[in-house]
């Protein structure tokens, strides 16, 4: 596609639900980055992919959170059994790489995601 | 660990003037990428400009400017010429050099409205 897409656009769930959050990445882009926007806040790194290697989770702040890509491409965040401290936007972004850092990260629109 | 500080949470400025952005990071690394993105109120997180640290040349992108300082570790924003446009978040990050992992490191931002 053109840009990085997400979705759903806004999430609005119950305390202990699970969620699922979805990342469609720019056609070719072989790295992928989730983020956490708290209200007022920066961006929080989560978690980090490239390629086939395996992911870097060092940002996930508890086990309830995971994340998957498959085939390379779309990627799944999910919070199981949420809480309200898990209220926020969470951005995917991501970019070409050729084993150079620096490049520029494309960001997607962000899910809002409120747990009631 | 790096850190990113933007000490304006917010701002204003009246249409066709000037405003400046402050932002200071601390790093032990020689090598590094710092940027600015905008955040408007669609969330969509877009790049505004980049400057690589070993290059002494400030960028500029059209009415984008920064002032780098490297010795001092602080890298400002100046917009000229202010557009109602340009109201948005705009937050500082910084990325690491080296190796193929490179996620951005965000300041809190820094809230700008620019006035009619």
């Amino acid at each position: 596609g053109a840009g990085v897409s997400q979705s759903p656009s806004n999430k609005v769930t119950e305390k202990g639900k699970d969620v699922e959050l979805r990342c469609d990445p720019i056609s070719g882009h072989t790295a992928l980055y989730w983020y956490r926007q708290s209200l007022g806040q920066g961006l929080e790194f989560l978690i980090y992919f490239q390629g086939n290697s395996a992911p870097d989770k060092s940002g996930l702040p508890s086990d309830r959170f995971s994340a998957e890509r498959t085939g390379g491409s779309v990627s799944t965040l999910t919070i199981q059994r949420t809480q309200q401290e898990d209220s926020a936007v969470y951005l995917c972004a991501s970019f070409r790489t050729s084993g150079r850092t620096g490049e520029t990260q494309y960001f997607g629109p962000g899910t809002r995601l409120l747990v009631l | 660990a790096q850190t990113v500080t933007q000490s304006q949470p917010e701002m204003s400025v009246q249409e066709a003037e000037t405003v400046t952005l402050s932002c200071t990071y601390d790093t032990s690394e020689n090598n590094y990428y710092l940027f600015w993105y905008k955040q408007p109120p669609s969330r969509q997180m877009i790049l505004v400009i980049r400057q690589e640290a070993y290059k002494q040349q400030n960028a500029t992108e059209n009415r984008f400017s920064v002032n780098f300082q490297k010795a001092a570790k602080s890298f400002s924003l100046k917009i000229s010429d202010s557009q109602l446009g340009d109201t948005a978040m705009y937050f500082c990050a910084f990325m690491n050099y080296g190796g193929s992992q490179g996620n951005l490191i965000f300041g809190k931002g820094t809230k700008l409205s620019v006035k009619p």
